[in-house]
């Protein structure tokens, strides 16, 4: 069965730099999530998006920006990167019917490392 | 305090035991309930789903909610090496974002 599909897996940037991240959920799915996960943390919600328009934020900092695009799929825009950024980054994606949400299927994970 | 607890661990048991993760939460508004296993640097994988209160099993693990007493829990039956991981309960309101535990990394020793 198809997954939801994040690149790239690897990134490395320095400090003051640019990154972003991609995100295609799985195919029908109409809801998408990104996470931050540290070094021995639970996943940390960031902010979802359905149906292109943002449904809820939580710990994203300023320096971070996302969008859901017209096929679905996301993107995570990190600027002025710094030392703490270094996560894992992971994006979930669910099907919305109305009257619930289907449970979060999660994506393998972008691993970015700050230098 | 966190709106949901969950044992970090970690917990070693013997191949063939019985595992048992709990998690206790505080958010009354809380319906969905998973549970996710994580393997190093792999993203969490879906294990159970449960919504409302209840039990449900799927093959060696079962999933008891009991949204009276704010706990849920992951019963591992027969436990493998294979089992060894990370695993995450999770909580949702139902169409919002997911609320993890901190996760309780589990070892089964051959």
């Amino acid at each position: 069965a198809a997954g939801v599909i994040q690149s790239p897996r690897h990134l490395i940037k320095e400090k003051r730099e640019t990154a972003t991240l991609k995100c295609y959920p799985i195919p029908r799915h109409d809801t998408v999530y990104w996470y931050q996960q540290g070094p021995g943390q639970d996943p940390q919600f960031l902010i979802s998006f359905y149906e292109k328009m943002q449904s809820d934020k939580g710990s994203i900092p300023d320096r971070f920006s996302a969008q859901q695009f017209s096929d679905y799929h996301s993107e995570l825009n990190m600027s002025s990167l710094e030392l703490g950024d270094s996560a894992l980054y992971f994006c979930a994606s669910s099907f919305w019917s109305g009257e619930s949400t289907d449970t979060q299927y999660f994506g393998p994970g972008t691993r970015l490392t700050v230098l | 305090q966190k709106e949901v607890e969950q044992d970090p661990g970690p917990l070693s048991v013997p191949e063939g035991a019985i595992v048992s993760l709990n998690c206790t939460y505080s958010n009354s508004a809380f319906q969905y309930f998973m549970w996710y296993r994580q393997y190093s640097r792999k993203g969490p994988e879906l294990l159970m789903y449960t919504y409302s209160s209840g039990n449900k099993e799927d093959g060696r693990f079962t999933a008891q909610v009991d949204k009276s007493s704010k706990y849920i829990s992951l019963f591992i039956r027969d436990s493998q090496p294979s089992d060894s991981a990370t695993y995450l309960c999770a909580m949702s309101e139902g169409y919002q974002k997911v609320t993890f535990g901190t996760g309780t990394k589990l070892q089964v020793i051959p």
